[in-house]
């Protein structure tokens, strides 16, 4: 099956500052989610970009589809930003997401 | 929000039970999920449904079986529970474009 890799998988933050996560797929795919899961466990849409870049207040995706990875980057970061941070593909169009290992982030303040 | 809801949220429960555990939507969506979240693993999908009485195996699916009888509900069942089913159930549902939404989970503790 298709391969998700995440990087880094930990990554401490002091407020305000800037990140940048990676998502590494080893296949081609037609869909691609970025989720924040929440120190309460909810997971949280954040972006659907199969290709593309796309924005959304501090948080900014883009996906390099022929190239087989994807980006998010947050600006000014928050407290409330702590969490895991997931990238999910799916490959065929049944529909099936394929999670990476997730990077969790935690931003102090 | 995307209007799903998980029963129960936190079930402990013994070896060899049966557990059962539903998902229910609001939105009439045609594809609902049941995926497994576990330290070290992520989440892992078990079950899926594209429709009333259509339903497929996901990448973990031995040890449960679904229904879904009605749109709205998709129900999990864990036959004869085991220790190694313990774990953290979501539930998803996808709307046009292949988007999935998750639901609020269902802690389950299988001593």
């Amino acid at each position: 099956g298709i391969q998700v890799e995440q990087s880094p998988p930990d990554l401490i933050l002091q407020e305000g500052a800037n990140s940048t996560l990676r998502c590494n797929f080893s296949d081609s795919v037609n869909n691609l989610q970025w989720f924040h899961q929440n120190p309460w466990g909810q997971l949280i849409n954040l972006f659907y970009i199969p290709s593309g870049t796309k924005q959304n207040g501090r948080l900014s995706a883009t996906t390099v589809a022929t190239e087989r990875y994807s980006l998010l980057y947050i600006s000014s970061s928050q407290t409330t930003d702590s969490g895991v941070y997931f990238c999910a593909v799916e490959r065929d169009a049944g529909n099936m997401l394929t999670f990476g290992g997730g990077t969790r982030l935690m931003v102090k303040p | 929000d995307a209007g799903i809801t998980q029963s129960p949220r936190h079930k402990v429960t013994e070896t060899g039970t049966p557990v059962t555990l539903r998902c229910h939507q609001t939105e009439n969506h045609r594809y609902m999920y049941w995926y497994r979240q576990d330290p070290g693993h992520g989440l892992r999908l078990i079950h899926y449904s594209y429709g009333v009485k259509d339903t497929d195996k996901g990448e973990v699916s031995d040890g449960y079986s679904v229904s879904r009888s009605k749109t709205e509900d998709f129900l999990l069942t864990l036959e004869s529970a085991t220790s190694s089913q313990t774990s953290v159930y979501f539930c998803a549902i996808s709307r046009v474009r292949n988007e999935q939404f998750f639901g609020p989970g269902t802690r389950l503790t299988v001593l």
